[in-house]
Order: C-alpha cells, then structure tokens, then sequence
C-alpha cells in the first residue's frame, strides 16, 4: 500500500533558527497537504499543493511540491515559539476517499 | 461555524468496560473519518464514512472496536471490552468528498485511558 514518509521525526532548534521537514511518499500524488498539530491540540489543515513544481507561501512557512509530485518540503524561516508542534503531511491513497497521513516531524523551540 | 465536536474529550475508564466516543461532523460534509493517535503509531485510520456508510474499516484492530453512522450529523465509535492498550487519543474528522483526497477538519480529540 502507499506509504507516507517524513524526516526527521524530531527536531530541537535555537528561536530565530530555520527548520525544514521533508515528506516523501511511495507513489505519486495528485496533491499533498500539511497539517499542524500544537502540543495537546488536534492536527489543523495549513495548506494544499496540487501542481508539479509548486511553491506556496504563508508567512515565513514555505512549502514545496517536488517535481515528480512524490515528495514535498515544508520550511521554516526564523523560527518562533509559537511554531512549535508537529507537523504532518498527507496525501490520498490511490483511488480512496482517504488521506495517508505520515508520521510527522515534531518541532521544538528552545527560546 | 461549528467545527466537529467531539465528546467526551476526556474518558478515565476501567478494563473491562464499554466505552462511548461520539463524533458531530461540520454540517455538509458527507465523509467523516475515526482516527486513534498513540506516541508509538502515530495517527492511525481505523474507519471512514462515506454517506453514511461505512467504506473502508481495515483499519480497525479487532471485533472489540465498532463505529456507527446513523445519520449525517452523528457518529460512534464503541469499545467493549476496554483493555489498557486502547488507551490514545481517538479524533474524528470529516471532510466534503469530491475527488479524493480533500482536506479534513479534525475534532479536539477525546482522550482514553483505560486503566
């Protein structure tokens, strides 16, 4: 089955530092979206990329679509304390209704 | 708007016991998903509706899990018996389904532990 997977699972960076997480997964998608989830929170949608190649930004968050559109990336820029959580990406199964969700990078910001 | 409501968003329960989780999705939206996340598994995909009837539940582990979706605005997911293991935190999410692959909104959570 399709497999969703994202590097690294931890991350401890200095505030004002930059952090990327990568996703890749094990078949090509027809889009990949990101989620964030705050420390006893629930995941929140943050954005969707659709096209080959895409780049979208919110802010000082950077997301990517790889040109194959089987991998994707999600950078920071100087981070805050308020950026900490974990962050997954998804993207649906083959022919299902379905998100595969990977198993998240979670961020933690020393101030 | 509502977002999908969830409750309990916390459950103390003993082994042994039945357990209740109930799920209202975001009004209009006609799939609605279980999810059990844990630190070792991650978030895992136990169930998904869709229009109410259930399409995929491959992902429940055993007999001891049931989900029911009887109308568009509710959803249950039963554990009987409960067992230490199942202790995690169980979101609900739905979703307006067109293609595949939309964008879900997640409940708060309830939050199990089964002693």
């Amino acid at each position: 089955g399709q497999q969703v997977m994202q590097i690294p699972q931890y991350q401890h960076v200095q505030e004002g530092e930059d952090f990327t997480t990568y996703c890749n997964s094990s078949t090509t998608l027809s889009n990949i979206q990101w989620y964030k989830q705050r420390p006893g929170g629930h995941p929140v949608f943050l954005i969707q990329l659709v096209k080959s190649g895409e780049v979208k930004k919110q802010k000082r968050l950077t997301f990517q679509f790889g040109e194959a559109k089987k991998n994707s990336s999600l950078h920071i820029t100087a981070t805050q304390t308020t950026d900490v959580g974990t962050y997954f990406c998804a993207g649906p199964g083959a022919g299902s209704y379905q998100l595969t969700f990977g198993k998240g990078t979670k961020l933690s910001v020393i101030p | 708007d509502a977002g999908v409501i969830q409750s309990p968003r916390h459950e103390v329960t003993e082994m042994g016991q039945e357990v209740t989780l109930r799920c209202k999705p975001i009004s209009g939206h006609n799939s609605l998903f279980w999810y059990r996340q844990t630190m070792m598994r991650g978030l895992e995909l136990l169930i998904y509706f869709n229009n109410n009837v259930p399409i995929d539940d491959s992902g429940m582990p055993e007999d001891r899990f049931s989900a029911k979706m009887p109308n568009a605005s509710f959803s249950t997911l039963k554990i009987q018996p409960s067992e230490p293991r199942d202790s995690a935190v169980y979101f609900c999410a739905s979703s307006v389904l067109a293609g595949g692959g939309e964008t879900q909104y997640f409940g708060p959570g309830t939050r199990l532990l089964v002693l």
